[in-house]
């Protein structure tokens, strides 16, 4: 496609539901970022993959939060049993490779706005 | 941890002023700088990046940053701004050793008033 897409683009939940987010990157592009940005603050770093595979898991902030990509495309970021702190924005960006010797451009889908009450 | 600063949550400017917004980050070893844009209901964008040599690098849209290895600084300027650039600007830092992550500053909102 000609960007990176989000969805749902917004997700109103109850407390200690189950969601799942979904990103399509940009195709052809093998890394494939999730980030948080909650209201007032920067983006959160929270999981990226190189290929299917997620080398740096760093920012998941607790076991709730699980993501998996598959064909080297569409990934799925997934909460479970939400809580109210975990209202967010949640950010998906894709880029042509996550090497140490260049940084590629990443470029960001619109995020998906969760709400949970 | 590393962490990236930036040192004004809102900016209020009239059109032609001079923009400067700083940001300072903590990691000391080999990095790359960036600045991300969010315009009024869009995504975000690359607005300019440095990865090495000039340490004075242009961007879209006449903006420009400075990176200053010693004072751990990337400050982005523009000489004389537009109220187009009514966004939210956003700093980053990829450490070179840890794979394509971004840490993120807490933006700074700009609004340009006409």
């Amino acid at each position: 496609g000609a960007g990176v897409s989000q969805s749902p683009s917004n997700k109103v939940t109850e407390k200690g539901k189950d969601v799942e987010l979904r990103c399509d990157p940009i195709s052809g592009h093998t890394a494939l970022y999730w980030y948080r940005q909650r209201l007032g603050q920067g983006l959160e770093f929270l999981i990226y993959f190189q290929g299917n595979s997620a080398p740096d898991k760093s920012g998941l902030p607790s076991d709730r939060f699980s993501a998996e990509r598959t064909g080297e495309s569409v990934s799925t970021l997934t909460i479970q049993r939400t809580q109210q702190e975990d209202s967010a924005v949640y950010l998906c960006a894709s880029s042509s490779a996550a090497t140490s010797g260049g940084a590629n451009e990443q470029f960001f889908g619109p995020g998906t706005r969760l709400t949970v009450l | 941890a590393q962490s990236v600063s930036q040192h004004n949550h809102h900016v209020i400017l009239s059109e032609a002023a001079s923009l400067e917004l700083g940001c300072n980050y903590s990691y000391g070893g080999t990095v790359n700088l960036f600045w991300y844009v969010q315009y009024p209901g869009q995504h975000l964008q690359l607005l300019l990046k440095y990865f090495s040599g000039d340490p004075l690098v242009k961007g879209i849209k006449g903006f420009e940053a400075e990176f200053i290895k010693s004072k751990f600084s990337f400050n982005l300027r523009k000489p004389s701004v537009q109220w187009s650039d009514t966004a939210e600007y956003f700093c980053a830092v990829r450490s070179y050793n840890q794979g394509g992550k971004l840490i993120f500053g807490q933006g700074t909102e700009l609004s340009v008033k006409p």
